[in-house]
């Protein structure tokens, strides 16, 4: 089964600031991708998602992510963060039947 | 409109007694996962289930059992309870696997084994 890796634990931006959070999965084939975020005392709920077609997706409030299939890399960006997206923020792909997610990263946006 | 459902939303318990998680959604989804969320470690999959009488080992399943006899209640059973066991617990759904596997969340179950 798949694994995922997320290369940030914790984040911090200053209001404005770019982001782009990093996350691989371990090996090829016919995945979807998604990146779910977790805001404080909230449950997860879905940012955006891939299955084919253009690697570069648009997802809610500003987020975007892109598919580098060579890569197996799944990165989430947002030019410019806000307070309101200090979050947890998780990767995860769906092969088959089950969803795995990686570790998540923490992002805290000073204002 | 209710979506995922899951009680309690707390609970403590001692070390060696048993437990019930209840999770039940409204939106007729056939699958159905059951997550533990532990600090540092994301979410990781203890069970599944593809639709009622069915159901599959995740990543972490050793202590745990499910049922899936109705396509709506998807209960997660912790038999004796160990430390190692306290966590938050996640129910989610889906319309189904794949590339339409988007997955609605309950709002969690802390479970503390003391």
């Amino acid at each position: 089964a798949q694994s995922v890796s997320q290369h940030n634990h914790h984040v911090i931006l200053s209001e404005a600031a770019s982001l782009e959070l990093g996350c691989n999965y371990s090996y090829g084939g016919t995945v979807n991708l998604f990146w779910y975020v977790q805001y404080p005392g909230q449950h997860l709920q879905l940012l955006l998602k891939y299955f084919s077609g253009d690697p570069l997706v648009k997802g809610i409030k500003g987020f975007e992510a892109e598919f580098i299939k060579s890569k197996f890399s799944f990165n989430l960006r947002k030019p410019s963060v806000q307070w309101s997206d200090t979050a947890e923020y998780f990767c995860a792909v769906n092969e088959v039947n089950d969803m795995r997610f990686g570790a998540g990263t923490r992002l805290t946006v000073k204002p | 409109n209710a979506g995922v459902t899951q009680t309690p939303k707390f609970r403590i318990l001692k070390i060696g007694q048993s437990m019930t998680l209840q999770c039940a959604q409204d939106m007729n989804h056939n699958y159905m996962y059951w997550y533990r969320q532990d600090p540092g470690m994301g979410l990781k999959l203890i069970y599944y289930s593809v639709g009622a009488g069915i159901t599959d080992k995740g990543e972490v399943p050793n202590g745990y059992n499910v049922s899936r006899s109705t396509t709506e209640d998807f209960p997660l059973r912790l038999e004796l309870a160990a430390p190692s066991q306290t966590s938050v617990y996640f129910c989610a759904s889906s319309r189904s696997g794949g590339a339409a596997g988007e997955l609605f969340f309950g709002e969690g179950s802390r479970l503390t084994v003391l």
